[in-house]
């Protein structure tokens, strides 16, 4: 049973490029979540998706940042007209649907996106 | 809003002795706090949750507490080993359901020395 997959696992993109940041959770989860990890600084909460939905996006800018979570494929974080502060590691989580009202996150050994 | 603090410094310890890290936490009282593992260059990984009417939680070597009074938890490694070596991230929900964002700390980087 495969993990959480990320890719790529770095990107270098260059000021006002498109970042596309691509997440599989593991298999039998329907539930994704994406942060962001400045050095120095913790894990940032971005968005929470199920399939189709977004279900929490107060993490995530509202300018240049979008997710989405198709019924097929991966869950998929864009950043558009990248800038220099884009720069970080972007972790994605998964978890299986709510069987009991806890679960764990599983995280993707996340992207290092560098913004020249 | 939430607040989530853990020792800054890092921790030197000695192999076999008991590693402790606190986790500190302000304002509403989480529905359970969840401590991760992660080394550099890689995701966190999972490593113990407790509830909020639980006192105690074991697995192996590791051992939390939680005081909701104190608003704190203490993870515990007995026995420490040098592969123990890591940051230790404590990571809180403000409640169960459909709201499962969970806020995080900064983490505390352990050393363990042979």
């Amino acid at each position: 049973n495969a993990g959480v997959m990320q890719n790529p696992r770095h990107l270098v993109r260059r000021r006002g490029q498109e970042a596309r940041l691509r997440c599989s959770p593991m298999k039998g989860h329907s539930h994704v979540y994406w942060y962001r990890q400045l050095p120095e600084e913790g894990l940032k909460f971005m968005v929470y998706l199920q399939k189709e939905n977004i279900i929490d996006e107060s993490g995530m800018p509202k300018e240049r940042f979008s997710a989405e979570f198709p019924k097929e494929g991966p869950s998929i974080l864009r950043i558009q007209q990248v800038v220099r502060g884009d720069s970080a590691a972007y972790f994605c989580a998964s978890s299986p649907p709510a069987a009991g009202r806890i679960e764990t996150q599983y995280f993707g050994p996340g992207t290092r996106l560098l913004v020249l | 809003s939430q607040k989530i603090e853990q020792n800054s410094e890092a921790l030197n310890i000695q192999e076999g002795k008991t590693a402790t890290l606190t986790c500190n936490y302000t304002n509403y009282s989480p529905a359970y706090l969840q401590w991760y593992r992660q080394d550099p260059g890689r995701g966190p990984v999972f490593l113990l949750l407790i509830r909020e009417n639980e006192k105690e939680k074991r697995k192996e070597r590791l051992k939390v507490t939680f005081d909701t009074t104190l608003k704190q938890s203490l993870f515990h490694i007995t026995a420490s080993q040098p592969a123990d070596s890591a940051t230790y991230l404590c990571a809180l929900a403000k409640e169960a359901g459909n709201n499962r964002k969970l806020i995080w700390g900064l983490g505390t980087s352990l050393a363990v020395n042979p």
